[in-house]
């Protein structure tokens, strides 16, 4: 049954600590991609990955870091430098850059 | 690099009506326009997909429509159910995927 996951649904940290969100995907797809929605709002990328070892900053990567040593995995860190990391985090992958991105069901993080 | 443009960014109709989101694109470079569904607390899912050398598609109740020329597309959901409320982002491809700002519908029983 291929697809994209992420893990946990709903996370909770204190204020200060990193946290790790996991992405994985089966579809055999090149490239991954980390957004951040707030409340009521839009999508906006934070990294995105062309292929394994390489990736990119989107539009908000401050106060954030990747990893992408796996095709099928995509981590992304919060870390204490993000200033509101409240929000619901999306990840997606596509065959490449030029085709339909396909999402994960998101994570909901509260920082506390 | 690309642009996108969504309107409105609300939308109420009654059941059964028509409802049309509007999108306006930057770069004539742009060959692939996807339309994507998120349901509250969800991820999105494309739900219809246009191509530069189409001007029209359509899938039951729903259809989009491309103007290469005045850069901009449509997408069109006829008889509205309750189950069509969600919030629909548009997209353009041209170095990649940009997303518009979503339109929050919602259909009124």
């Amino acid at each position: 049954d291929g697809g994209i996951t992420q893990s946990p649904k709903y996370l909770f940290r204190k204020e200060g600590q990193n946290v790790t969100l996991s992405c994985e995907q089966n579809l055999n797809h090149d490239a991954m991609y980390w957004y951040r929605q707030d409340p009521g709002q839009g999508l906006r990328l934070i990294y995105y990955s062309q292929i394994v070892n390489d990736f990119q900053k989107g539009d908000i990567a401050e106060g954030y870091s990747v990893s992408r040593e796996k095709k099928e995995s995509f981590p992304l860190t919060v870390t204490s430098a993000q200033k509101n990391p409240t929000a619901f985090y999306l990840c997606a992958s596509s065959i490449d850059l030029l085709n339909e991105q396909f999402f994960g069901p998101g994570t909901r993080l509260t920082v506390l | 690099g690309e642009n996108v443009e969504q309107h409105p960014s609300t939308l109420s109709v009654q059941e059964g009506d028509s409802a049309v989101i509007k999108c306006t694109y930057s770069d004539s470079a742009s060959n692939y326009f996807p339309w994507y569904k998120q349901e509250l607390g969800k991820g999105p899912q494309l739900i219809i997909d246009i191509r530069s050398n189409v001007g029209e598609k359509k899938d039951q109740r729903i259809a989009v429509t491309l103007n290469k020329t005045a850069k901009h597309f449509s997408l069109h959901i006829t008889e509205t159910q309750p189950e069509d409320s969600a919030v629909y982002f548009c997209a353009a491809i041209s170095n990649m995927l940009t997303f518009g700002g979503g339109t929050r519908l919602m259909v009124k029983p």
